[in-house]
């Protein structure tokens, strides 16, 4: 089976733009989560979509939302960026339990 | 509330040497726990998962780690280091209620020839 992936795997966006990164599950994986990792707060959560709907939230401001798709696709969107999103964004998936795999990551700097 | 702290966040070794990374776990429930390895400019890579089938949890690349629910530890462990090992290892532990990962720190393991 293919693994999860994301693209694009590179973006570069000014402040004040929005942006959109995609995430393609394992086949059969109907559970997609995200994550943000930044050197100085390490690996938070986002949030994880099931079936196409939001299941779980994490701590993040409106800016940062995300929809799945009937084939289990996931996007995530950041609307009106600032400096400290520059982040690498990782996206997860699983099939059921909690064993999650995780694609390459979009990293997305911002200046 | 589940948490995890990684004691070391830098570990170096002498390649053919012994690995240690050292976890520890805070959970209300019985955990399940998990190890990740980031190499740079990756994502991240599952090692191994704990479920409390076993204590001795074996994982990919020679790598197992022990369940101690007394020390509520769950240190990863590797007999002789290859310098492909070097990387950032991530000790994980899942919230039974939403399945969401929480991350440890980090630990960045170094390995010298």
């Amino acid at each position: 089976k293919a693994g999860v992936t994301q693209t694009p795997r590179y973006l570069i966006k000014t402040r004040g733009q929005q942006v959109t990164l995609s995430c393609s599950p394992i086949s059969g994986h109907r559970s997609v989560s995200w994550y943000q990792q930044t050197p100085g707060q390490g690996l938070q959560f986002l949030f994880e979509y099931f079936s196409e709907t939001q299941r779980n939230k994490g701590n993040f401001p409106g800016r940062f939302s995300g929809r799945q798709f009937s084939n289990s696709r996931s996007e995530m969107n950041v609307s009106t960026l600032e400096l400290g999103d520059s982040a690498l964004y990782l996206c997860a998936s699983s099939s059921s339990g909690d064993t999650q795999y995780f694609g390459p990551g979009t990293r997305l700097t911002v200046l | 509330a589940q948490s995890v702290t990684q004691l070391d966040s830098h570990v170096s070794v002498s390649e053919g040497t012994p690995v240690l990374l050292r976890c520890n776990y805070s959970s209300s429930y019985s955990p399940s726990l998990f190890w990740y390895v980031q190499h740079p400019n990756k994502g991240l890579q599952l090692l191994l998962k704990y479920t409390s089938a076993a204590t001795l949890v074996k994982g990919i690349n020679g790598f197992e780690a022990e369940f101690k629910k007394s020390e509520t530890s769950f240190h990863l462990t590797k007999p002789s280091a290859h310098m492909s090992d070097a990387a950032e290892y991530f000790c994980v532990v899942s919230d039974p209620n939403t399945d969401k990962l929480i991350f440890g720190t980090g630990t960045r393991l170094q390995v010298f020839p």
